[in-house]
């Protein structure tokens, strides 16, 4: 079954200061979805990647992934209060790429410092 | 457009009892999947619903269903509740495959 290793597992930064999440999968990734979440609430949708060497950005985050489909990583940049929270990298295990049925990192938990 | 809408946000059941917990997807959305997200596993996927039929299945105990209904409207269901089975449930809906997903925020059960 595939595995989704997420590191680092936490990260404390100060205000401003860029940082990466990386997402390592054990299987081709065929489909990757990156999501925040707030602890004890739902999965807010960031960015889905689909494609090798793809990259997507929105406001201050840049979601890539690898040539072999196997690595994802989130970058943000000049980090701010409210980027703080729980970052999960989800995919599905199967070939297809659908997204019904995800298997989730166990996710990064990021702490902004002001 | 509303977002998926979970009831009810907070259970406290005790050991034996039975839970339903609800979830209505957003309007159109006729993929609906159920996740247990727990401190010492994570997230993980129960099943998924579409047009009333479950299409998908995780490694969950049978004491754990689910249905669907016309309105793409869905029902979880744990019977004979163990300490175990306390997390937060997520409900997600998705237009088509390829599509993500998105989350409600979750009922927290609680088993004393």
């Amino acid at each position: 079954s595939q595995e989704l290793e997420q590191s680092p597992q936490s990260l404390i930064v100060q205000e401003g200061k860029n940082l990466t999440i990386n997402c390592t999968s054990s299987k081709t990734l065929y489909g990757l979805y990156w999501y925040k979440q707030k602890y004890g609430e739902g999965l807010i949708f960031l960015m889905m990647l689909q494609k090798g060497g793809e990259e997507k950005s929105h406001e201050k985050i840049t979601a890539k992934l690898d040539e072999k489909k196997q690595q994802s990583s989130l970058h943000i940049t000049a980090s701010q209060p409210s980027h703080a929270g729980i970052y999960l990298c989800g995919a599905d295990p199967n070939s297809g790429g659908s997204n019904y049925k995800l298997t989730f990192g166990k996710g990064t938990l990021l702490t902004v410092n002001p | 457009k509303a977002g998926v809408t979970q009831t009810p946000r907070y259970l406290i059941k005790t050991r034996g009892q039975q839970v339903t917990l609800s979830c209505s997807p957003i309007s159109g959305h006729r993929s609906v999947s159920w996740y247990q997200q727990t401190p010492g596993q994570g997230l993980q996927f129960l099943f998924e619903y579409f047009s009333e039929t479950q299409r998908n299945k995780g490694n969950f105990p049978g004491r754990f269903s689910g249905r669907q209904f016309s309105n793409s409207r869905s029902e979880m269901n744990v019977s004979t509740l163990e300490l175990g089975d306390s997390a937060l449930y997520l409900c997600a809906s998705s237009l088509l495959g390829y599509q993500p997903q998105h989350f409600g925020d979750g009922t927290r059960l609680s088993i004393l």
